[in-house]
């Protein structure tokens, strides 16, 4: 068990709609970080905050949106979702933004 | 993109011998880190190096902080089917905060 949890684990929805996906880090950890990883791909930065501020930004889709909030826990909005958004969503955190981070065990996110 | 270029991309072994992947990179890194993916689960830490030349062990693995800190290795001693996983290495550049992956090593054993 990493310490970090992820809700929900599975979601199925379809295109166009508005998923929230939840994520706690570890006890202590002050960064989070959001990967999307699709199917037999590697793990894609999407963001990183870190105690509530917005830190750094990768391949993320304006679709998208993220936010830390004053207990450290985080959630990553997508919107009008497609087909291609499918994927697994992994959320991970660490106490700084350069240390080991742990991983969470994802949600599976289907679009129909 | 990716700036850890990771091989051997799968391995096919029997089980009982050993294991050898690397990551190399064009860029100096600080922090080499190596993790196990079981399907369908998030990526576990399996070890973590901060020095070059530093060689770290958990268990059968094995891991190396390369001499010029453009590289790392894992070895897997005596792989056994639960060795079974893709294991991708990363590693934390000289600036900022953004871990960098690389594509992963798939890893077949077979009993």
């Amino acid at each position: 068990d990493s310490g970090v949890t992820q809700t929900p684990k599975h979601l199925i929805t379809a295109t166009g709609q508005r998923v929230t996906l939840r994520c706690s880090p570890r006890s202590g950890d002050l960064s989070v970080y959001w990967y999307q990883q699709s199917l037999d791909q590697g793990l894609q930065f999407l963001i990183q905050y870190y105690n509530g501020e917005e830190r750094a930004k990768g391949n993320i889709l304006e679709r998208f949106s993220a936010q830390q909030f004053p207990d450290l826990h985080s959630e990553l909005n997508l919107s009008s979702l497609e087909l291609g958004d499918s994927a697994l969503y992994f959320c991970a955190s660490s106490p700084r933004g350069d240390q080991p981070q742990h991983f969470g065990d994802g949600t599976r996110l289907s679009i129909l | 993109g990716q700036q850890l270029n990771q091989s051997p991309q799968s391995m096919f072994i029997q089980e009982g011998e050993d294991v050898s992947m690397n990551c190399t990179s064009s860029s100096i890194f600080n922090t080499w880190l190596w993790y196990k993916q079981d399907p369908g689960e998030g990526p576990v830490l399996l070890i973590a190096l901060y020095k070059a030349g530093e060689l770290t062990s958990n268990g059968r693995l094995t891991a190396q902080f390369g001499i010029t800190r453009k590289d790392s290795f894992l070895n897997i001693s005596a792989s056994i089917p639960s060795d079974v996983g893709i294991y991708f290495c990363a590693g934390y550049r000289t600036s900022g905060s953004r871990l960098t992956f690389g594509e992963g090593t798939q890893l077949t054993v077979n009993p």
